[in-house]
């Protein structure tokens, strides 16, 4: 499968725990982003890497949350002392830097990992 | 910024053609995407519009106003299987092919 991985598909926890999510991108895709979806809502950005950079982060992202992308390749989102709130999809996705007439850039997204916190 | 507007619902009949609206204010535009995602799903790409004007692929065609800042994206032939919520994003140059999404737009075909 060359898609867009991401694990656990689902997590349980309960307010206050930490919890970590994996994302593994299109092997060749340089770019990856974190985003956030709500019922009902349209996915929210939190922050995008290209290659291993950091490159933005979005004011919706407290300090409750990290990301790291150490190699360059697959990349994990932290969130600690979790709040009821943070409850949400977690979509990962890639994509190649744009450029020539094929390529328009777009997003590849994985299924996501779903967070619940009791 | 952005602000990107698009119906919440919409319901069509099985066979018909519905078209679904977006509007869209940005500083920089780079790009209109359409993606579907069905209930639990991931988001799949659907069209890109960068010019003014359609791009047809198959039943969906996906239509843009640099101008308006407005695009529709209009599905032939319905299928059961195009229940699902559309989803408007826009690109705005210097975003690392950053996508800011609308909230969707939630379709029901019906029989």
């Amino acid at each position: 499968d060359t898609g867009v991985s991401q694990n656990p598909r689902h997590k349980i926890t309960k307010r206050g725990q930490n919890v970590t999510f994996r994302c593994d991108p299109i092997s060749e895709h340089n770019r990856l982003y974190w985003y956030r979806q709500t019922l009902g809502q349209g996915p929210e950005f939190l922050t995008y890497f290209q290659n291993e950079a950091q490159l933005e982060k979005s004011r919706l992202l407290s300090d409750r949350f990290s990301a790291e992308r150490p190699k360059g390749s697959f990349s994990t989102l932290e969130i600690q002392r979790t709040e009821q709130g943070d409850s949400a999809m977690y979509l990962c996705a890639s994509s190649q830097t744009s450029g020539g007439a094929e390529n328009t850039g777009e997003l590849f997204f994985g299924e996501g990992s779903r967070l619940t916190v009791l | 910024g952005q602000n990107i507007d698009q119906p919440t619902e919409m319901t069509a009949t099985e066979g018909a053609i519905v078209q679904i609206n977006c509007t869209y204010q940005t500083s920089g535009f780079n790009g209109l995407f359409w993606y579907q995602q069905h209930a639990g799903e991931a988001p799949t790409f659907l069209s890109y519009n960068v010019l003014d004007g359609l791009e047809e692929k198959g039943r969906f065609s996906s239509f843009l106003s640099r101008s308006k800042g407005y695009s529709y994206l209009l599905l032939k032939e319905l299928q059961m299987k195009d229940s699902a919520s559309y989803l408007c994003a826009v690109r705005e140059n210097g975003g690392g092919n950053k996508l800011t999404f609308g909230t969707g737009t939630q379709l029901k075909v019906e029989l």
